[in-house]
């Protein structure tokens, strides 16, 4: 499976600012998903878009996505210390669980207090 | 939500010995589990699809014969790293989907060293 990139590959932004990271895929998709991993743990799942839509929201996060750009974004709002990690982006090409994940490269956010 | 547990979350080892690694679905069965591989600083990479009841299917470029799979129930899969190298020194996590969901619950990781 070929992975996708993401950028920045590290960001380093003010406590309270916006971070917004982005993500582009090779293939036609069915969702694309982004976690977050903490360093030297398990990722957590953030948000998933499907390809039939544009943008979603939970809480602080935004994710868009643009299927004829093959890309994604994700935006997270008032930024805090504990959003330190790791965020890749995951695509899926079957939806319901029928396939592995494609993982980005993935993105390092540094939130400076 | 879902919970997936690994067990060990650590395993150090010897060159050339055999290490085994499990990854359970502890409230909801899974007749599918996937085991991704990162290596430090990279992205995860996946290796392998567990299919309970059925042979694993393997991403080009990975051996069938180093790393065993076996699903022996709908919520439990082993994965064995056998005759360990230390190039095969990884974090490994699997990750399990929740029937007629599109989320996939992964683990918390098993790091391997092998020494």
């Amino acid at each position: 499976s070929q992975q996708g990139e993401e950028d920045p590959q590290a960001l380093s932004i003010q406590e309270g600012e916006n971070a917004t990271m982005n993500c582009s895929y090779k293939t036609s998709i069915n969702n694309l998903q982004w976690y977050r991993q903490n360093s030297g743990r398990g990722l957590v799942h953030l948000i998933l878009i499907r390809s039939n839509e544009r943008e979603k929201h939970s809480g602080r996060l935004r994710v868009t996505l643009d299927t004829s750009k093959k890309s994604s974004s994700l935006l997270i709002t008032a930024s805090r210390a504990a959003d330190t990690a790791s965020y890749f982006c995951a695509t899926s090409y079957s939806g319901g669980g029928a396939d592995g994940l494609t993982f980005g490269k993935g993105t390092h956010l540094i939130i400076q207090p | 939500g879902a919970v997936v547990s690994q067990h060990p979350s650590w395993v150090i080892c010897k060159s050339g010995t055999s290490v085994k690694i499990e990854c359970r679905s502890l409230d909801f069965q899974a007749t599918t589990m996937f085991w991704y591989r990162q290596f430090p600083k990279q992205s995860l990479m996946l290796m392998a699809t567990s299919n309970e009841g059925s042979k694993a299917t393997y991403e080009q470029g990975v051996e069938k014969d180093k790393f065993l799979i076996n699903h022996a129930s709908l919520t439990l899969s082993t994965l064995t790293v056998t005759s360990a190298h230390p190039e095969d020194s990884s974090f490994y996590i699997c990750s399990a989907p929740q029937r007629n969901t599109d989320t996939q619950y992964f683990g918390p990781g098993t790091r391997l060293t092998v020494l």
